[in-house]
């Protein structure tokens, strides 16, 4: 199986911040990596999918990157609405398609 | 309204047998391949399943092969989840998932989930 290690597990900070999240494929998964957003209790919801590409009606302060093994998710100025937690995910072309860790971004 | 209902999730003994469906509405069901992916109480995703659009080719994590069985009936607008012989690690919200047009793996429209708790 395709292991993606996401780091940090959880972070602090503020409205306005840069928030940056990595993930780490632990083989060549060209830039099959998407990211999802959680909130508490509610269904996960898809920012970016193909490393890069942005979701219907996703914020543009949304920012996808990488290729191959190593992918980052950054969030340029932190909302309000965007304190949850982050899951990345590789959907290579063998299964099982699976998920980092998970990443809490809180206050 | 574009929407994925779950359903069917509750308490069951190890050993027992539940089936979960997944009802769509708002989009040409028939036309998507659909996941289920679950959830461990304060824990992160885990894919679960997969099938195609016209159920030809399915797909399981490997600690549900031969106990869970993904279907689905495209004239109802439903997909299912029949698990077998369930564990108290199979213990999760499970949520069903419509799959990305573009990006086999990744899903663009999420159900609400149905809690699923294995317990004696």
């Amino acid at each position: 199986d395709i292991r993606v290690t996401q780091s940090p597990s959880s972070l602090s900070a503020s409205v306005g911040d840069r928030v940056t999240i990595t993930c780490r494929a632990s083989q060549n998964i060209g830039n099959y990596l998407n990211w999802y957003q959680q909130k508490p209790g509610e269904a996960p919801s898809l920012l970016i999918y193909g490393a890069s590409s942005l979701h219907d009606d996703v914020p543009s302060r949304f920012r996808g990157s990488g290729s191959g093994t190593d992918f980052t998710l950054t969030i340029s100025s932190l909302q309000p609405e965007d304190f949850a937690s982050y899951y990345c995910q590789q959907s290579y072309n063998v299964v099982p398609w699976t998920f980092g860790q998970g990443t809490r971004v809180e206050v | 309204e574009v929407q994925l209902v779950d359903s069917g999730g509750g308490l069951v003994q190890p050993g027992g047998s539940l089936r979960l469906s997944c009802a769509a509405s708002g989009f040409t069901f028939n036309r998507w391949n659909m996941h289920w992916v679950r959830q461990a109480p304060g824990k992160g995703l885990e894919w679960v399943s997969y099938i195609s659009s016209s159920s030809i080719t399915t797909y399981y994590i490997d600690s549900v092969k031969g106990r869970f069985t993904i279907s689905r009936d495209n004239g109802k607008n439903s997909l299912y989840l029949e698990m077998n012989n369930l564990r108290d690690e199979d213990t999760a919200v499970y949520f069903c998932a419509r799959g990305h047009p573009i990006v086999a793996g990744a899903s663009d429209l999420w159900g609400r989930g149905t809690l699923v708790t294995v317990s004696s």
